[in-house]
């Protein structure tokens, strides 16, 4: 099938590191994405990974990538109550991505 | 800046209206995509298009048609809606291909009573 899985929810405190998992489907995929999006907001681009990388770090986000698992994970250092959102991972196709089911963070202070 | 604009943020109808819901980019992409958001589901693709007049199916067209009659503006069009079509609806535009950032609007939260 085409589903892109993710865990529904995670609640890390403030000031922990939270790690937040995908598994994708198609192998083939160029590209491997992470979107956020806040309350009432549409999704905005945080970080992708090209598919010939296993990690890319940018700032406080971490991307690791196993391509013989299928599985993406975004790691985030230091969570702030900020980073509360639901965070999607989407993998890339002929024209269009297929995104999975989001996964809720809350950061508690 | 880049960006993308939906027509309403919150929509009430009626069971059997007509809906349409608007989209502008203002960015010259090519793709543009619509998409609904339900909890526990993600987001799934209704229709997206490529380029001005074209338009392909995605996931869930059912119940749903669009337009493209110009390149910044795409629309989906409830026919007839239905309780089932409550949802948030969101509208996403990138560059040509399938693997390019896509830019979302801000969401148009339908309620069909």
């Amino acid at each position: 099938g085409e589903d892109v899985e993710q865990s529904l929810f995670l609640s890390v405190r403030e000031g922990d590191s939270s790690v937040i998992n995908c598994t994708y489907t198609d192998s083939s995929s160029t590209y491997l994405y992470w979107y956020k999006q806040e309350p009432g907001a549409g999704l905005q681009l945080l970080t992708y990974i090209f598919s010939n990388m296993d990690m890319k770090q940018d700032q406080r986000l971490t991307v690791l990538l196993n391509k013989k698992d299928k599985h993406l994970s975004l790691r985030i250092a230091d969570t702030q109550t900020g980073d509360s959102a639901i965070y999607f991972c989407a993998e890339t196709g002929t024209y269009k991505y297929i995104f999975g089911t989001g996964t809720r963070l809350k950061v508690l202070a | 800046d880049v960006k993308v604009t939906q027509s309403s943020r919150y929509l009430v109808k009626r069971t059997g209206e007509k809906v349409f819901l608007e989209c502008v980019q203002d960015m010259d992409h090519e793709n543009m995509f619509w998409y609904r958001q339900d909890p526990g589901l993600g987001l799934r693709l209704i229709y997206f298009s490529y380029d001005v007049k074209m338009k392909e199916k995605g996931d869930i067209p059912e119940g749903y048609s669009v337009s493209r009659e110009k390149k910044e503006r795409f629309s989906l069009i409830l026919e007839s809606a239905s309780t089932n079509q409550t949802s948030m609806y969101l509208c996403a535009s990138s560059l040509a291909g399938g693997e390019h950032e896509q830019f979302f609007g801000p969401g148009t939260r339908l309620t069909v009573l």
